[in-house]
C-alpha cells in the first residue's frame, strides 16, 4: 500500500459530460503527478504540482482538462465535455522531494466514456 | 508518445525460472526506475538505479544500466506465480516527470 488513494475507482459517463477525479497523497508528498494510461500502453505524463503550484503540463492536457491542488494536499483532475478518446486509466503519484523521484502511485481511476 | 521500449513485449516462463526484460530509452536520464503493474491496478515501484550506477540488487531483482547504449535490464530470479504482471521502465530526465516504456507482460505459470 503506497498510501495514495484515488476516488472514484471507476467512472462511466456519457460523451459530453464533465467528470472530476480526486487524488489524496500522503502528507510527505510535496510533488504530485497525474498520468493517463490507455490499454496496452505505459502511463503518459499529464501534469504535476510542487505543493500547490502547477509546474508543468503536457501537450496531452487539452483545454478541456484542468487540474488543481489547493493547499498542496489533495488534487483534482477535471475533464469537461468528455469524448470517447478520454477513456483511459487516470493515475496519480506522490513524490517526496527529498528522494530520487521514486513515485508512489494510487490505484487509478478507470474512466469509460460511452 | 512513448520514449522507451521494453523487450520482449510478452514473456511466458515457468515458476522457478529467471525472467529477463530489457528497456531502451531515447533521451539522457538522471535515473531509471522499474515498476510493476498488476492487471487493472496502479503501479508499484520496484527499484531505482542512478545514472552513475551500473548494477543494483534488491531481493530477487537485479537491474543493470548502460548509459552509453541507453539501455537497462531487469532480472527476476526464481520467479513465482505472483510475479505475473506488466513491468515498465521509466526514466527521469532534467524534468522530474517519468517517461515510461510500453511494458513487458510477464506470465509465470506453475
Amino acid at each position: 500500500d503506497t498510501g495514495v488513494s484515488q476516488d472514484p475507482r471507476h467512472k462511466i459517463t456519457k460523451r459530453g459530460q464533465n467528470v472530476t477525479f480526486r487524488c489524496d497523497p500522503i502528507s510527505e508528498h510535496n510533488r504530485l503527478y497525474w498520468y493517463r494510461q490507455t490499454l496496452g500502453q505505459g502511463p503518459e505524463f499529464l501534469t504535476y504540482f510542487q505543493n500547490e503550484a502547477q509546474l508543468e503540463k503536457s501537450r496531452l492536457l487539452s483545454d478541456r482538462f484542468s487540474a488543481e491542488r489547493p493547499k498542496g494536499s489533495f488534487s483534482t483532475l477535471e475533464i469537461q465535455r468528455t469524448e470517447q478518446g478520454d477513456s483511459a486509466m487516470y493515475l496519480c503519484a506522490g513524490v517526496r522531494t527529498s528522494g530520487y523521484n521514486e513515485q508512489f502511485f494510487g490505484p487509478g481511476t478507470r474512466l469509460t466514456v460511452l | 508518445s512513448q520514449q522507451g521500449e521494453e523487450d520482449p513485449q510478452a514473456l511466458s516462463i515457468q515458476e522457478g525460472e529467471n525472467a529477463t526484460m530489457n528497456c531502451s530509452y531515447k533521451t539522457s536520464i538522471n535515473n531509471l526506475q522499474w515498476y510493476r503493474q498488476n492487471s487493472g491496478r496502479g503501479l508499484v515501484h520496484l527499484i531505482l538505479i542512478r545514472s552513475n550506477e551500473r548494477e543494483k540488487h534488491s531481493g530477487r531483482l537485479r537491474v543493470t544500466l548502460d548509459t552509453s547504449k541507453k539501455s537497462s535490464s531487469l532480472l527476476i530470479t526464481a520467479s513465482r506465480a505472483a510475479d505475473t504482471a506488466s513491468y515498465f521502465c521509466a526514466g527521469t530526465g532534467t524534468a522530474s516527470k517519468l517517461t515510461f516504456g510500453t511494458g513487458t507482460r510477464l506470465q509465470v505459470t506453475l
